[in-house]
């Protein structure tokens, strides 16, 4: 049984660039989670999607960010325009279904922005 | 919104004793309890977690305590061995916020052989 996929691992971006951080749930879950954490800090939230909607997108920035999880394939987390703060790690969580609360996560992709 | 705390920040025991961490949180709906552990350069596990029509859970050498009340719980580790060195994270979650995780600032554990 695959876990909760996330690529790539680490990611290096110039500021201003583009960057897309893909997740693939585990098989049968259909709830997406996407969470970052900031060097030495507990993760935060920042949207919730499943497949073709955004359920809650409470926590992430309005501008330069963007997700989705289209009906067919990963869900994708993008950054527009990069910036020096946007360096952090991007965990991804999958759940069976919203009531069932257990949520598994990736090994997230480690985001430098130079 | 939810308020998570996760007292202490660090803790450093030997070898078999055991590992207590504890959490507040502010939001009296919420209703689910999971702990997770982070080793370096990887995602958080989750470990054992509890709901809140339940005081207590119990899995081998873990075990986490709910007091609905008071408004905390708590994460207890026995007979603990260098490889339960990690960063421990509480967190709390209630149905109608789609069960978003809101999680505490994380607990360094480090287990001295």
């Amino acid at each position: 049984n695959a876990g909760v996929m996330q690529n790539p691992r680490h990611l290096v971006r110039r500021r201003g660039q583009e960057a897309r951080l893909r997740c693939s749930p585990m098989k049968g879950h259909s709830h997406v989670y996407w969470y970052r954490q900031l060097p030495e800090e507990g993760l935060k939230f920042m949207v919730y999607l499943q497949k073709e909607n955004i359920i809650d997108e409470s926590g992430m920035p309005k501008e330069r960010f963007s997700a989705e999880f289209p009906k067919e394939g990963p869900s994708i987390l993008r950054i527009q325009q990069v910036v020096r703060g946007d360096s952090a790690a991007y965990f991804c969580a999958s759940s069976v279904r919203q009531a069932a609360y257990e949520q598994y996560f990736g090994p997230g992709t480690r985001l430098t922005v130079t | 919104g939810e308020n998570v705390e996760q007292h202490p920040s660090t803790l450093s025991v030997q070898e078999g004793d055991s590992a207590v961490i504890k959490c507040t949180y502010s939001d009296s709906a919420s209703n689910y309890f999971p702990w997770y552990k982070q080793e370096l350069g990887k995602g958080p596990q989750l470990i054992i977690d509890i709901r809140s029509n339940v005081g207590e859970k119990k899995d081998q050498r873990i075990a986490v305590t709910l007091n609905k009340t008071a408004k905390h719980f708590s994460l207890h580790i026995t007979e603990t061995q260098p490889e339960d060195s990690a960063v421990y994270f509480c967190a709390a979650s209630e149905e109608t916020s789609g069960s978003r995780l809101t999680f505490g600032e994380g607990t360094q554990l480090t287990v001295n052989p």
